[in-house]
């Protein structure tokens, strides 16, 4: 069974950092794009950012372009998310996604639980 | 960016009848190189991630029973369910992965009438 599993929710301050990671199983990670998609409690469904099979190209939503950073670790089944800046308005849940296939332009097919971020002094 | 837009932001249905939501998409999300859309709709219920319903527009995914379908192309499209059930009480929503960034609808919330 494909299985996605985040860490590294928590409360950070404004400005502040977190590092979140998903790990990955039942699947062969380095076949696959994956993506983090946020989604505040309640509201609707935010993509955050995707980067390739082979790591290769990352994009970013504008709202986290800069402060953001997505990477993969194959020799780990790793997905990263490093969060700088962090603002009140990145509070959410964060979740981690595999797509179908290698192209970051592909469908999401699976998604983790999520994992809580809380932006607050 | 792509905007993406869903009607109704709610409706409810009886039980067995059949529901339509819209999805319409700012620029053509149609690859023509591959005559594929570039077009997912997810179901999320309360407390749970979303999950994949239809792809390409209009591909049902591996488990998804037959009652959900996906239609439409390039700007336009439609996921129905045939026959309510009650499992089927969600928030749906779609996404154009054509162009980043990969936007999602706001969102159409499905209940009982």
């Amino acid at each position: 069974d494909v299985q996605l599993l985040e860490s590294g929710g928590g409360l950070v301050q404004p400005g502040g950092s977190l590092r979140l990671s998903c790990t990955v199983s039942g699947f062969t990670f380095s076949s696959h794009a994956m993506s983090w998609v946020r989604q505040v409690p309640g509201k609707g469904l935010e993509w955050v950012s995707v980067i390739s099979a082979n790591g290769g190209d990352t994009y970013y939503a504008d709202s986290v372009k800069g402060r953001f950073t997505i990477s993969r670790d194959s020799s780990k089944n790793t997905l990263d998310l490093q969060m700088n800046s962090l603002r009140a308005e990145d509070t959410a849940l964060y979740y981690c996604a595999r797509g179908v296939s290698t192209s970051c332009y592909t469908p999401i097919e699976n998604w983790g639980q999520g994992t809580l971020v809380t932006v607050s002094s | 960016d792509i905007v993406m837009t869903q009607s109704p932001d709610s409706l409810a249905v009886s039980l067995g009848e059949r529901a339509t939501i819209n999805c319409k998409s700012s620029r053509s999300v149609l690859y023509s190189s591959n005559n594929k859309n570039y077009l997912a709709w997810f179901q999320q219920k309360p407390g749970q991630p979303p999950r994949l319903l239809i792809y390409w527009a209009s591909t049902r995914e591996s488990g998804v029973p037959d009652r959900f379908s996906g239609s439409g192309s390039g700007t336009d499209f439609t996921l129905s369910i045939s026959s309510l059930q009650a499992e089927d009480v969600a928030v749906y929503y779609c996404q154009q992965h054509y162009s980043v960034p990969f936007t999602f609808g706001p969102g159409t919330r499905v209940d009982f009438k």
